[in-house]
């Protein structure tokens, strides 16, 4: 199985600030078949980047995906009171479809 | 907008099967398959199978093979999952979520399941 690592675990940031997201899998996946998502306790995740940098639908401009391989990176530019959230990285090139750990965006 | 809606939080006990549905609104059911995503407290999201929508097909994690069973009912526009012989360490949130290509673009509210003696 692809395993996906995130890092930072824990990012401490302010609202207007830019948050770097990383996502490490342990081999290459397959035509960049990355995603990205938020999600906040107890509701539904939310698909914020596909393709490694396509947007999803109704995504703001402020999110942003890229890498390619087996690095790739989630940006928050301009950071809202309703971005502090977790996010997630999600391979779907090669089943089983795995996911990372998950990186906490919170308020410092 | 696609809507999936899931059926209530479930206790069950070891060895018991558990069955989840997942009402769809807002697309054409047929055209898009089905994943089911669980993830137990303190855990990442672990996916577990998937379904065609349109013609039944399913694919299972190997992990889950042989517990779990993604069925539709395409009159309901309704997926359902099934996991048996449920132990403690099936105790999660479970989310069904629409498929595109094979990452899921919208999801369901989730169902937590907790299995105890």
């Amino acid at each position: 199985d692809i395993v996906l690592t995130q890092s930072p675990g824990t990012l401490s940031l302010s609202p207007g600030e830019s948050a770097t997201l990383s996502c490490r899998a342990s081999q290459s996946v397959s035509s960049n078949s990355l995603a990205w998502y938020q999600h906040k306790p107890g509701q539904a995740p939310r698909l914020l980047i596909y393709g490694a940098s396509s947007r999803a639908t109704g995504i703001p401009d402020r999110f942003s995906g890229s890498g390619s391989g087996t690095d790739f990176t989630l940006t928050i530019n301009r950071l809202e009171p309703e971005d502090f959230a977790l996010y997630y990285c999600q391979q779907y090139g090669t089943s089983p479809f795995t996911f990372g750990p998950g990186t906490t965006v919170d308020i410092k | 907008q696609a809507q999936l809606v899931q059926s209530g939080a479930e206790v069950k006990k070891p060895g018991a099967s558990v069955k989840i549905s997942c009402k769809t609104s807002g697309y054409r059911f047929t055209s898009y398959p089905i994943h089911w995503v669980r993830q137990a407290p303190g855990q990442r999201f672990e996916w577990m199978g998937l379904m065609d929508a349109g013609n039944g097909n399913t694919k299972y994690s190997q992990k889950f093979q042989g517990r779990v069973t993604i069925t539709r009912d395409t009159s309901a526009r309704t997926a359902y999952m099934e996991l048996s012989s449920l132990r403690s360490e099936d105790t999660a949130v479970y989310y069904c979520a629409r498929g595109n290509w094979n990452y899921g673009d919208y999801w369901g509210q989730g169902t937590l399941v907790t299995v105890s003696s």
